[in-house]
C-alpha cells in the first residue's frame, strides 16, 4: 500500500484568500496522480488525472501541478470562496489509495 | 447523466449475520473500486476489479469477498460481520484501467452499513 502524505491536515482561509497545500507519495513505479475533493455528506468528486512529470492543469480557480520525480503534488486555490470548503483528497497509483485530504475551511 | 448506483444506500445488521452490498458503475466503465470509510477515519481502499477480473487489492478483511459480473456492476459480500465493519462503503468506477489510461473515477453515494 502506497504510503501518501497531506499536509497540512486541516486549513483555515479568508474569502478572498489564495493558498495550496501538498500531496507526496512515493516516486518509484508512479502511475498517475489523481486530486478529488470530498464535501461532507456527499461522494468524492474528481478534479484531475495528472500522469506526466511537470504536468500543470487547471479548472477554474483550481489549478495542480505534478512533480514526479520527486514525489509531489500542488493543489492551489486562487481567490477562495466559502463553497470551496471541504477535503481535498490525493490519490497516488493504480489503487487511487487516498491520503488523508486537507481539510479546508473557507470563512466569509 | 446516469452516475454510480450503490444499493442499498443503508443497511443495518447484527454481528455475525452477512451483508451484500452492490455497486452499478456508469455505462462502459470498466473497472470498479471499493471503499471503506470508518468513523472519523480517512477512506480505505478495499479492492478493485478490471473486466471482471480483480486487478488490486488493499486492505479487504479475509472475511470479505467481492466479484464483478458480465454486466459490469460488482457486489461486495461481507460475512461475520464485527461491530468495527460499521462504516461508509464507496465504490467507484473508471474507464480503462487496464489499459494504462488512466480517467478520473466517478463515486457512488455509498452505502451506510450498520452492525448492532
Amino acid at each position: 500500500i502506497l504510503n501518501v502524505e497531506q499536509s497540512p491536515q486541516s486549513l483555515h482561509v479568508q474569502e478572498g484568500d489564495s493558498t495550496n497545500f501538498t500531496c507526496s507519495f512515493p516516486s518509484s513505479n508512479f502511475y498517475a496522480l489523481h486530486w478529488y475533493r470530498w464535501e461532507t455528506a456527499k461522494s468524492p468528486e474528481a478534479l484531475f488525472v495528472m500522469t506526466l512529470n511537470g504536468d500543470e492543469k487547471k479548472k477554474g480557480r483550481i489549478s495542480a501541478t505534478l512533480n514526479t520525480k520527486e514525489g509531489y503534488s500542488y493543489l492551489y486555490i486562487k481567490g477562495s470562496q466559502p463553497e470551496d470548503s471541504a477535503t481535498y483528497l490525493c490519490a497516488p497509483g493504480r489503487q487511487l489509495t487516498f491520503g488523508s485530504g486537507t481539510q479546508l475551511t473557507v470563512l466569509p | 447523466a446516469a452516475g454510480v448506483i450503490q444499493s442499498p444506500r443503508h443497511l443495518i445488521k447484527e454481528k455475525r449475520e452477512t451483508a451484500t452490498l452492490k455497486c452499478y458503475p456508469i455505462p462502459r466503465h470498466d473497472t470498479v473500486y471499493w471503499y471503506q470509510q470508518g468513523p472519523g477515519q480517512d477512506p480505505q481502499f478495499l479492492i478493485s476489479f478490471y473486466e471482471k477480473m480483480q486487478s488490486d487489492k488493499g486492505s479487504i478483511p479475509d472475511r470479505f469477498s467481492a466479484q464483478q459480473f458480465s454486466d459490469y456492476h460488482s457486489e461486495l459480500n461481507m460475512s461475520s460481520l464485527e461491530l468495527g465493519d460499521s462504516a461508509l462503503y464507496f465504490c467507484a468506477s473508471s474507464l480503462g484501467l487496464g489499459q494504462g489510461v488512466d480517467t478520473e473515477a466517478f463515486f457512488g453515494q455509498g452505502t451506510r452499513l450498520t452492525v448492532v
